[in-house]
Parts: structure tokens; sequence; C-alpha cells
């Protein structure tokens, strides 16, 4: 079946830039989209079709997706990015696949 | 504004069936565009997708759950439904529904979550 993978957690100083990459094989020839998640509520869309972003999401989270990896980046991070984040793609074989997430922390 | 609202019990005993009901508003199911899917995630871990329907019936399942899964849609109630059987305690998670786009299943509404605990 196929796997996404995300590194477990990621730090960054506030104002600076966080990159959070997600990898699996190929993933470059599949579509990967990026959800936000906050404790206690529900996941949101902040990136789709790789570097997509839906109305009402700031121009400071950008998505780019090459050769094995996507990767969600968050320019000037702030205190209230600090949240979970999911890569998601979709494999023909295996349906709708979700990175295990990447806890965001801005200190 | 579309919305989405999980309903169902929430506790359920080993080894009987887990239902839920997703009631979609503000649109309509019967989309061409989109599929309509649940995803869970159990305490303190990440999301993980259980299957999408169609509203022409068209259903998507994870292969790991296949065998206990069952999602179907009712257009004129403008819901869809989960079952999954013989539940464990494994299947304690908060459920999500939400719409998927058609052919990238970028998921862009979802609902606020249901929680549901498998205890005798």
């Amino acid at each position: 079946s196929y796997e996404v993978t995300q590194p477990p957690s990621v730090s960054v100083s506030p104002g600076q830039t966080a990159s959070i990459p997600c990898s699996g094989d190929r993933l470059g020839d599949k579509y990967v989209c990026w959800y936000r998640q906050k404790p206690g509520q529900s996941p949101m869309l902040v990136v789709y079709q790789d570097k997509k972003r839906p109305s009402g999401i700031p121009e400071r989270f950008s998505g780019s997706s090459s050769g094995n990896t996507a990767t969600l980046t968050i320019s000037g991070a702030q205190a209230l990015d600090e949240a979970d984040y999911y890569c998601q793609a979709w494999d023909i074989n295996t349906g709708v696949v979700f990175g295990g997430g990447t806890k965001l922390t801005v200190l | 504004q579309l919305q989405l609202q999980e309903s169902g019990p929430g506790l359920v005993k080993p080894s009987e069936t887990l239902s839920l009901t997703c009631t979609v508003s503000g649109a309509s199911i019967s989309s061409r565009s989109y599929y309509w899917g649940w995803i869970r995630q159990p305490p303190g871990k990440g999301l993980e997708w259980i299957g999408s329907i169609h509203y022409d019936g068209t259903t998507y399942y994870n292969p790991s759950l296949k065998s206990r899964v069952t999602i179907s849609v009712d257009t004129s109630k403008n819901q869809f439904s989960l079952n999954l059987n013989s539940v464990t305690a494994a299947d304690t998670a908060v459920y999500y529904c939400a719409r998927a786009g058609y052919y990238y299943y970028d998921m862009d509404v979802w609902g606020q979550g249901t929680t549901v605990t498998v205890s005798s």
C-alpha cells in the first residue's frame, strides 16, 4: 500500500520560514494537499493540488512538489500557526493517504 | 453556506456495529463534482481515511478497513452514512465527515466531528 511520511515535529522562530516535508515514492506524480488542525478543531484545507490556496488562506502558506517530496512552506511564521499539519495524496490502489502529521512549534 | 454534521451514538459495545450519519446542508449531495467521505482520528493520533462515496453510489474504501465498512448515500435526505461492524477498542476515535474533490480528493469542507467510544 502507498504511504507518505512526515517528520513528527518542526520548530521555527517567529517571523522565520517553516518548511514541512512530506515524502513518498514518486509523490511528485500525484497531487498533494495539506491540512492544518488546531487542538479540538476539525482539519482545515490550506493547500490543494500541490500549490493552490483555498479562499481565505493567507499568501504566506505555499506548497511545492517534486520528485519524492512535497513541501508546505509557511513564511513569516506566527504563533497562531502552531498546529498539526497533515499532507494527503491519492493513490489508485490505496485510496486517500494521510501523512502521520507534523506538529509545528513557533518559539 | 455548506455545512456537514455528524450524528450517531457516542458509545458502542465491542463486536457491535458503529453507525453514523452525515447530514449535508447548504448544497446538494447530488453533485458530480464531489465525493463524500469519512475520516477518523484516534485519541492523540493522526488522521485515517475510512472511505468515500459519490452520489451515484460509487464507493472507495481504505483497504485496511474494507472488510468491515459500508458507506451509503441517501440523496432524498441529503445524507450519507457509515457502518463499521465488529468494532473493538481500536475503533475509538473522533469520526469526521467531509466533502472531497472528485479528481484529487482534497477535502475542503469538514464536519465538526463526533466522538465514538467502543466500550462495554
